[in-house]
């Protein structure tokens, strides 16, 4: 109930590509959906978060899709540079107490 | 202003010693978390403080586990008898009490030999 699972654990693309990187939840009570990254050394930072009223949100490059009905998530980004060789992890909590339950991240590299 | 603050950023200690990790959360952020990142567990969720509530303690994977907040500000991790399985990385988070952000540190590794 509190797992949230993540896909692909690995990704590689070109620059200009669009990686997509998918969410599962299971949890209906979560009210949250956010996205991080992180770089290596460094604390994830959030890059961008959803609440379930809403089917798509987009923040520059980034978008996040959401359909309730499937709880399932997903971020692509637009026009991917080197520069978002990363680490990517969604994560799902409920707005009051909200501890954050990740997915198991995912490694994206991003070849000039 | 100054982000979440941890202290030390690597932390090297022998099987069976106490070890204490420290947060410094953003100034005026009334929740508090910690998490463990493990190459084999991802980010796991420890404990969470907010305000002058009970902390959320369910997270805690012992005994020998344990935390507090003073004054609402710092927040202290301390482990005993530390085990091999206990090195990861330690995460703290703040969050304020008008967003949903919650903010972390650049965590403390702590390797025990």
């Amino acid at each position: 109930q509190q797992q949230v699972k993540q896909s692909p654990q690995s990704l590689i693309v070109q620059k200009g590509g669009i990686p997509i990187i998918n969410c599962a939840y299971e949890n209906t009570a979560f009210d949250y959906f956010p996205w991080y990254q992180q770089f290596p050394g460094k604390g994830p930072a959030l890059l961008i978060a959803i609440r379930p009223d809403v089917s798509e949100k987009k923040e520059g490059r980034f978008t996040i899709s959401f359909n309730k009905s499937a709880k399932q998530f997903s971020l692509h980004i637009m026009d991917s540079q080197p520069g978002d060789s990363a680490t990517y992890f969604c994560a799902a909590s409920k707005i009051q107490g909200g501890k954050l339950i990740f997915g198991q991240g995912t490694e994206l590299s991003v070849k000039p | 202003g100054a982000g979440v603050s941890q202290s030390p950023s690597n932390k090297v200690t022998e099987k069976g010693k106490d070890v204490e990790l420290r947060c410094d959360p953003i100034s005026g952020h009334t929740a508090l978390y910690w998490y463990r990142q493990s190459l084999g567990q991802g980010l796991e969720f420890l404990i969470y403080f907010q305000g002058n509530s009970a902390p959320d303690k369910s997270g805690l994977p012992s005994d020998r586990f344990s935390a507090e907040r003073t004054g609402g500000s710092v927040s202290t991790l301390t482990i005993q008898r530390t085990q091999q399985e206990d090195s990861a990385v330690y995460l703290c988070a703040s969050e304020g009490p008008s967003t949903d952000t919650q903010y972390f540190g650049p965590g403390t590794r702590l390797t025990v030999l």
